[in-house]
């Protein structure tokens, strides 16, 4: 298995705080990935990283950012919670960016 | 945008049977990946596909990458109980992106 950890794993917020999600890798992998996974909806990616400062938009990033400092590193960051970003985030990392490894995922229930 | 089919979106199984499953596109992708999700966790990669034409297998599960890169199928043989689970086709397209399929629930009768 990919060295791939998240925190928190769990977590209940309010409405408009801030929250951030960390995803943390051990294998030294060039490209990271934060989805979030819905019923009906199945995987849609949030955001992505190519390298350390590069980052690029996925289908679905309004409302998010993402830093990643340093390579083993990939932070999500919603500003200001809503209830619509309940939902399962799954990091994910590749070597290439042909495959992808997910880490564990984060519940997020924003009341 | 693309769009991925992915079939059946649930199936009911006796141990021991075969299984097989497949996604279309409307759209040609480079790459082909399978992955299979149990509650509460992530998703695992099974299979990656990588040219038109290939087949792969791991253990007891094999794939094809369709010849005109626009499908691909997962067989599972001689199911057993820890087959249960949700399997996710993904296609990756030009531009790297991954599309992804709606998900195979594979459920073991009992």
């Amino acid at each position: 298995d990919a060295g791939i950890t998240q925190s928190p794993r769990h977590k209940v917020t309010e409405t408009g705080t801030p929250v951030t999600l960390r995803c943390h890798q051990t294998e030294n992998h060039r490209y990271m990935y934060w989805y979030r996974q819905d019923p009906g909806h199945g995987l849609r990616l949030i955001h992505y990283s190519y390298g350390v400062k590069d980052t690029d938009k996925g289908e679905v990033s309004d409302g998010y950012s993402v830093s990643r400092s340093k390579t083993e590193d990939f932070l999500l960051t919603l500003e200001s919670a809503t209830s619509s970003q309940t939902s399962v985030y799954f990091c994910a990392i590749g070597r290439e960016r042909e495959t992808q490894y997910f880490g564990p995922g984060t519940r997020l229930l924003v009341l | 945008g693309q769009q991925l089919n992915q079939s059946p979106q649930s199936m009911f199984i006796q141990e021991g049977e075969d299984v097989s499953m497949n996604c279309t596109s409307s759209s040609i992708f480079n790459t082909w990946l399978w992955y299979k999700q149990d509650p509460g966790e992530g998703p695992v990669l099974l299979i990656a596909l990588y040219k038109a034409g290939e087949l792969t297998s791991n253990g007891r599960l094999t794939a094809q990458f369709g010849i005109t890169r626009k499908d691909s199928f997962l067989n599972i043989s001689a199911s057993i109980p820890s087959d249960v689970g949700i399997y996710f086709c993904a296609g990756q397209d030009s531009n790297y992106q991954l599309i992804w399929g709606a998900g195979t629930k594979l459920i073991i009768k009992p």
